[in-house]
């Protein structure tokens, strides 16, 4: 049962560098979403999707993409990596669009930009 | 402006003692509340939520939460606290009804267990 499944866990890059984090559930969840969690910043929404083909900005959409091409797949972009993109990324899904049921997460992915 | 507070950074708790975590939230419209938890090198998981109805709510764990309209608060307990809770603990708001886009989390409380 692997639910949410994000690669790569760790991963280092030097500024200007760009990546791909790929994130997949195997729940057939129509909603899935991006945040970063920085300390004492608790977890900031950065894109989300309700369903294949459509995707929208979070609080803090600056600096990363994504596409939303199958309902299994959710990857987020990073074109030109920077310093301040250093953080945990957590990648989660739901069965719901609306907030009733339970947001699944993955292990997280840790960036480090220097 | 909407915001949820957990005003406890850290807590330390001796194994078998009892445990109170902090929420409290600013928020204009009717909220829904949530407490998640991430263990060490884990994503977070749902421990239970409130939408209406009894304020007194169960979670997984053992844990359960009180909500406070009149203190705008929803403060997660347990009797007892266990090893295997040490953890990072986040409480989280978002409108009735509304899509997870418009949930808002809080900055954590780490909890450490000493045995």
């Amino acid at each position: 049962n692997a639910g949410v499944t994000q690669t790569p866990k760790f991963q280092v890059l030097k500024t200007g560098q760009s990546m791909t984090l790929q994130c997949a559930q195997d729940m057939n969840h129509e909603y899935m979403s991006w945040y970063r969690q920085d300390p004492g910043m608790g977890l900031r929404l950065i894109h989300y999707s309700v369903g294949a083909g459509i995707t929208d900005q979070g609080e803090v959409p600056n600096g990363y993409n994504v596409s939303r091409s199958t309902t299994e797949d959710f990857p987020l972009r990073l074109l030109s990596a920077a310093p301040s993109q250093t953080s945990v990324y957590f990648c989660a899904s739901s069965q719901d669009r609306a907030n009733t049921g339970e947001l699944f997460f993955g292990e997280g992915s840790r960036l480090t930009v220097l | 402006a909407q915001s949820v507070t957990q005003p406890d950074i850290h807590i330390t708790v001796s194994e078998g003692a009892s445990l109170e975590l902090r929420c409290n939230y600013s928020y204009g419209a009717t909220p829904y509340l949530f407490w998640y938890v991430q263990s060490p090198g884990q994503g977070l998981q749902l421990l239970l939520k409130y939408f209406s109805g009894d304020t007194l709510v169960q979670g997984i764990k053992g844990f359960e939460a009180e909500f406070k309209r009149s203190q705008s608060s929803f403060n997660l307990r347990k009797p007892s606290v266990h090893w295997s809770d040490a953890a990072e603990y986040f409480c989280a708001v978002g409108p009735a009804w509304g899509g997870y886009n418009k949930l808002i989390f809080g900055a954590g409380t780490r909890l450490a267990v000493h045995p």
